[in-house]
């Protein structure tokens, strides 16, 4: 089946170091996203990308990182610079085709700092 | 900044009415709204997209979009149980590519 894959499911962090979530898509989508969000609030974004080797910033880009080696594959990188990583971290992907395709989300990936 | 606001609720209905839920946004510009809905500790699950004024029908929701008065609202009729959930409103705006800027969700809650 088609879809948007996140693993791992939970992730613990300890301090000072650094945590990759993975996001694969088999949608043969051109865009994918990454939010954060925290109990109460909506989603923010983080990083997107909406093309093979290229990403932009979202709102909330400091502490992370990503990187678009591979159409299917848009990796997170939780640094140790981020100083409150607790959250529920959701990747979406969408197809390109200006304003009106909508996105489509994984299952998500819970952080923890133990 | 882009903002979506949305009344976090809870918003009480009973099963087999109408529930309304409304989103305003300050961008007159905007393009395209998404409506999703949210289960406790699942991902968002897309349920209505509405690109153009007026409304948009499936199954037992109906979006509407007015641009003049900048809101965007859903009605799901006839309510279940299983329509308890948190519902985002997302909208894109001009200049922001494919970006969704989220409202922080309405809390639906569908009684016995």
């Amino acid at each position: 089946d088609g879809g948007i894959t996140q693993s791992p499911k939970y992730l613990f962090r300890k301090e000072g170091q650094n945590v990759t979530l993975s996001c694969e898509q088999n949608l043969n989508h051109d865009a994918m996203y990454w939010y954060r969000q925290d109990p109460g609030q909506g989603l923010r974004l983080i990083y997107y990308s909406q093309i093979v080797n290229d990403f932009q910033k979202g709102d909330i880009a400091e502490g992370y990182s990503v990187s678009r080696e591979k159409k299917e594959s848009f990796p997170l990188t939780v640094t140790s610079a981020q100083k409150n990583p607790t959250a529920f971290y959701l990747c979406a992907s969408s197809g390109f085709g200006g304003n009106n395709q909508p996105q489509h989300f994984g299952d998500g990936t819970r952080l923890s700092i133990l | 900044q882009k903002e979506v606001e949305q009344n976090s609720g809870p918003l009480s209905v009973p099963e087999g009415a109408i529930a309304s839920l409304n989103c305003t946004y300050s961008d007159r510009g905007s393009q395209s709204f998404f409506w999703y809905r949210q289960y406790s500790g699942k991902s968002p699950e897309l349920i209505m997209s509405i690109y153009s004024n007026g409304d948009k029908e499936d199954g037992r929701f109906t979006a509407q979009l007015n641009k003049a008065s900048q809101y965007v609202s859903l009605l799901i009729r006839d309510s279940q149980p299983s329509d308890s959930a948190t519902y985002l409103c997302a909208g894109v705006f001009t200049g922001g590519g494919n970006k969704l800027t989220f409202g922080t969700g309405t809390q639906l809650k569908v009684e016995l």
